[in-house]
């Protein structure tokens, strides 16, 4: 049973499109992240969740929308695609002073 | 290694020998650090951790140290196997924002 869940895995998608990734945890975790990993290995903080609550938007362009309908899911809509956004998106959980758990990633790739 | 730049860092090592990752923190109040290994494909796993009261932490194979007037962690794999190639990053949790160093990607050769 997979303690951090994302889907989907790979999505590829035309400039200009909608998509959405969705992470699941079974973990109880209070917090939730959404990381952005380049192709130069630089996992840089997008944002985080705690109770459903956004605590941290780091400077990411207003395209990108998290939301979390519960403790356990915390979603990553992004509109209007630009090739830019071509990276892996990993969700991590953690609670407070543990490390934290993260997903196997999506890879998106905008063409 | 170390994570600065926009370069990943390699570190050859030959099976067998000891390895030494550094990095470089950048946040005075961070008071946990965490240690992760990223393998091809997959997501970060944890390694081993050490909070600010703490200067050194063991665990099996692996040794973390914290330096924290200069603001240095390094990680030590012993007897480095070929299952430990990999990239490593360093990350640092000040109020539960945990952010990552740029990785060092650490190749063991035969």
């Amino acid at each position: 049973d997979t303690a951090v869940s994302q889907t989907p895995k790979y999505l590829v998608t035309q400039m200009g499109n909608d998509k959405s990734i969705k992470c699941e945890q079974n973990l109880g975790h209070d917090t939730m992240y959404w990381y952005k990993q380049d192709s130069k290995k630089f996992l840089k903080i997008m944002f985080s969740y705690n109770n459903k609550e956004l605590i941290i938007n780091e400077t990411v362009p207003n395209r990108f929308s998290p939301k979390s309908p519960d403790k356990a899911h915390l979603n990553l809509h992004i509109n209007s695609l630009e090739l830019g956004d071509s990276a892996v998106y990993f969700c991590a959980t953690k609670t407070v002073n543990t490390e934290a758990f993260f997903g196997q990633g999506t890879r998106l790739t905008v063409v | 290694g170390e994570s600065v730049g926009l370069h990943l860092p390699t570190l050859s090592v030959q099976e067998g020998d000891n390895s030494i990752i550094n990095c470089a923190y950048s946040n005075s109040a961070s008071d946990y650090f965490i240690w992760y290994k990223q393998e091809s494909g997959k997501g970060p796993q944890f390694i081993i951790d050490i909070r600010s009261n703490m200067d050194k932490r063991q665990g099996q194979r692996v040794t973390v140290l914290l330096n924290k007037t200069v603001k240095h962690l390094s990680l030590q794999i012993a007897a480095t196997q070929p299952g430990d190639s990999a990239v490593y990053f360093c990350a640092e949790d000040s109020w539960g924002k945990l952010q990552f160093g740029a990785g060092t990607q650490v190749v063991v050769t035969p």
